[in-house]
């Protein structure tokens, strides 16, 4: 069966740098979220978006934009990278649908490290 | 914003141990509540989704409990084994679609 899919899977960025990373939710899902786990942390809900508007925000800072286009991935866009930024990034996606019920499905993350 | 807790944060038991931990949230603007198992090096993965008070949901050894009334959740493991390793996490939701995470119950199995 499909799953989420997140690129890249590792990155490497100066400080200063800008980062895009990209969500494929599985098909038919029509809500996408994007959390943020830095080292030995737990994760933190930055945003999601629900039929490409955005949904709900959370500790996403202001360097940090998303959107949700026409076929529903979602970029994560990380300008102005700090040390700090430094995380696994996951994304989960969901069918709204159904409801609060609507388990999340989350993707295999990708790994942000700001040199 | 739904303030979680997770309890203990982290727990070693002996292999055919049982286990429960807790996850505790405000009993008011519930909806629904559901579990999450992170193994080392994975992504989450849903174990249950449960939205009534007193909801039992049971998913070969591991089954949980809900209690809307007054906030809690149990987890419990009947005769632990070392693949159920992982953090266990809760995240209710208050009916806006931010899952927010708990701190997590890091389980170690020992073999």
């Amino acid at each position: 069966a499909a799953g989420v899919i997140q690129s890249p899977r590792h990155l490497i960025k100066e400080k200063r740098e800008t980062a895009t990373l990209k969500c494929y939710p599985i098909p038919r899902h029509d809500t996408v979220y994007w959390y943020q786990q830095g080292p030995g942390q737990d994760p933190q809900f930055l945003i999601s978006f629900y039929e490409k508007m955005q949904s709900d925000k959370g500790s996403i800072p202001d360097r940090f934009s998303a959107q949700q286009f026409s076929d529903y991935h979602s970029e994560l866009n990380m300008s102005s990278l700090e040390l700090g930024d430094s995380a696994l990034y996951f994304c989960a996606s969901s069918f709204r649908t159904s409801g609060y019920t609507g388990e999340l499905f989350f993707g295999e993350g990708s790994r942000l490290t700001v040199l | 914003i739904l303030n979680v807790e997770q309890s203990p944060q982290s727990l070693h038991v002996q292999e055919g141990d049982s286990t429960n931990f807790t996850c505790s949230f405000p009993s008011s603007n519930f909806y629904a509540l559901h579990w999450y198992r992170w193994e080392t090096a994975k992504s989450p993965e849903a174990l249950f989704v449960m939205t009534l008070n007193g909801d039992e949901k049971k998913k070969g050894r591991i089954s949980a409990t809900l209690n809307t009334k007054e906030g809690y959740s149990y987890l419990y493991i009947k005769g632990s084994q070392p693949e159920d390793s992982a953090t266990y996490l809760c995240a209710p939701t208050s009916g806006t679609y931010k899952y927010i995470f708990g701190t997590g119950t890091r389980l170690k199995v020992l073999a």
